[in-house]
């Protein structure tokens, strides 16, 4: 079945400590991005890349850093220097415009809590 | 400014009931789209209906139709005959398809009543 994969589910990380989140896709989906969401908050776009090697940074990118290096994964690390890393992230992926498709496409999340 | 607005962070509905939830957007690019998804508490994003811009007709899927006037931008859900498991959070979105890039609104939590 096709879909997007993140992992972990949940993620516990001590202050200080880099984290990276996985995001996998098999919709052969050309661009991809990612969100955070805070409780009862909307979604805020924090990377998204068109193609691979290649990614813009959206409107929360501090803190942050991804990477593009094959079409299928599009991975976010979380540094030190975000301030407060708690949060739930999402990934989502949309195909090329001629491809006739519209929507986002979601991962089912992850769960990231700074101890 | 805001790209997308919902002004509405939370509404009850008598199950069974029909249901607006309201929506706002804000673009200078012709060509957009307009996205409403469902996340219930497990946090999962699901897509419900779109609208293009340039598409005549309001869009319906099943019991979710979305009454769009593009002259007072505004994209509303309405969900009708309201089933207890409808009960999540809504969000409203947009996608500008010069830029390729999605505008999320803040989300309505809708609560169905038995």
């Amino acid at each position: 079945d096709g879909g997007i994969t993140q992992s972990p589910k949940y993620l516990f990380r001590k202050e200080g400590q880099n984290v990276t989140l996985s995001c996998e896709q098999n919709l052969n989906h050309d661009a991809m991005y990612w969100y955070r969401q805070d409780p009862g908050q909307g979604l805020r776009l924090i990377y998204y890349s068109q193609i691979v090697n290649d990614f813009q940074k959206g409107d929360i990118a501090e803190g942050y850093s991804v990477s593009r290096e094959k079409k299928e994964s599009f991975p976010l690390t979380v540094t030190s220097a975000q301030k407060n890393p708690t949060a739930f992230y999402l990934c989502a992926s949309t195909p090329g415009s001629a491809q006739g498709v519209n929507e986002q496409f979601f991962g089912p999340g992850t769960r990231l809590t700074v101890l | 400014a805001q790209k997308i607005t919902q002004t509405q962070p939370g509404m009850f509905v008598q199950e069974k009931e029909a249901v607006t939830l309201d929506c706002t957007y804000d673009t200078s690019d012709p060509s957009y789209g307009l996205f409403w998804y469902k996340q219930p508490s497990s946090g999962e994003m699901i897509f419900l209906i779109y609208q293009g811009s340039y598409d005549q007709q309001n869009a319906t899927e099943g019991r979710y139709s979305l009454n769009f006037q593009k002259a007072r931008k505004s994209a509303n859900l309405v969900i009708s005959a309201s089933q207890l498991g409808d009960s999540a959070m809504y969000f409203c979105a947009m996608r500008e398809w010069n830029f390729n890039k999605f505008y999320f609104g803040s989300g309505t939590k809708l609560n169905v009543k038995p």
